[in-house]
Order: C-alpha cells, then structure tokens, then sequence
C-alpha cells in the first residue's frame, strides 16, 4: 500500500523566516514519482515539482528547495526567506510508476506566513 | 494554451438530487483525473481515463457516481440521490500521459448538499 504522511498540520513563520514542510512516504513499488503541491486561498493546485525514485539530486528553484532522501523515505520542501504570498496549503503527492498516475495525498501542511 | 477549466464552480442541491460537473482539460492531453477533497484534507483519487477509456475507479466511486469522456475531450461526473456526505470540492486535473505525470488541475465544483 502506498501513504504519503504530512505530520505538521499548520505552521506559522514571519516573513523572511525560512520553513521546512516535511513528507514522508511508503511504498513497495521501486519505481516511483513525488511531487508537491501548493493550494493558496483560491482553491486551485498548483504544480511545484516533480521527483523521480532515481534522481536523489536535490534542487532548488529560487527561494524553494527540495530534500529527497531514498534511504529515509522523505521529500522534504524548503522555503527560504519566506513571503505573505507563500502562505497556502503545501500537498506533497506520491505516484508509483506505470500504475496510471493517479496522485496519493498527504493531508497537507497550512503554513501562514505573516508580516 | 488554456488550463483546466471546471463547471460550474459552485452548486448547492438538495439531498436526493442528481448533480453533473464538467471538465475541459488542457487541449491534447490524453489522460484525465477525478478527485475529491473534503475539508482539511489531501484530495483523493476518484477515476481516471485515457482518451475515452475509463481505466480505474476508486472503492470511493459508489454505484451513485458516474463518469464519462464520450470523445476522449471533456468529462463529466454525474452524482444521483445526492447525499449530505458528497459534500467536498470535486477537482479535476489531465496530464499528456507521457509518463512523468505530471497533473494540472483544475479550480474545482464545490458541491454543497443540504
């Protein structure tokens, strides 16, 4: 069975702080792609990133970077010097290869970043 | 090129009715997601398709829900004799199918059932 496990439910930083939303997954698929997803108050999800099982190579996307570690099962997200735009709902997501893509949730991190 | 568009955006219904919601994905992409997120947590998987195909469906999906993609385009989601408990955003999201999987949602239907 596959799970994604998002265990901080909200956060609040004040701008300029920088925040680490954690995920941590299961599966016994070997083949696999993580992904994150932000949620602002409007509703719609927004793609981030995508990672596959193979590449452990962390990356960084101005202000945002990404933590995989294979052996701990994590994929881990970096906000550096946060902003009051940042503040949203973060969705970390797992899909294993060649099964359809349909998208496994975690429940979320809230993070609210004020000024 | 236009995202995913969702209609309608809202929808209050009385329990025992029938609702419809439509998806238009992004032009070409072959593959097509629907989810369900209930108040405070992640979105979970409903059915999907390839082209026109219905390929799964969720435990989730009762006998009460239906999907269609007639023409490998839009879909539709029918929910009969609505219930207080379908009460969620419905999303819907399509990738190209290429294999990295990429899913650009949509704004989703909230569906509220009184």
């Amino acid at each position: 069975a596959q799970k994604v496990t998002q265990a901080q439910t909200e956060i609040s930083v004040v701008e300029k702080e920088d925040v680490t939303l954690d995920c941590v997954y299961e599966t016994r698929d070997t083949t696999y792609y993580l992904f994150w997803y932000k949620q602002p108050p409007s509703g719609e999800l927004v793609f981030l990133i995508r990672r596959n099982s193979f590449d452990e190579q962390n990356e960084i996307s101005g202000r945002y970077s990404w933590n995989f570690q294979k052996s701990t099962s994590s994929f881990n997200f970096t906000i550096t010097a946060s902003q009051v735009v940042d503040s949203a709902v973060y969705f970390c997501a797992l899909t294993p290869y060649n099964q359809g893509g349909k998208l496994i949730f975690g429940q979320g991190t809230e993070l609210s970043v004020k000024p | 090129d236009t995202g995913v568009s969702q209609d309608p955006r809202h929808k209050i219904t009385k329990r025992g009715q029938n609702v419809t919601f439509r998806c238009d994905p992004i032009s070409e992409h072959n593959r097509l997601y629907w989810y369900r997120q209930t108040l405070g947590q992640g979105p979970e998987f409903l059915t999907y398709f390839q082209n026109e195909a219905q390929l799964e469906k969720s435990r989730l999906l009762s006998d009460r829900f239906s999907a269609e993609r007639p023409k490998g385009s839009f879909s539709t989601l029918e929910i009969q004799r609505t219930e207080q408990g379908d009460s969620a955003m419905y999303l819907c999201a399509s990738s190209s199918g290429t294999g990295d999987y990429e899913q650009y949602f949509g704004p989703g239907t909230r569906l509220t059932v009184t």
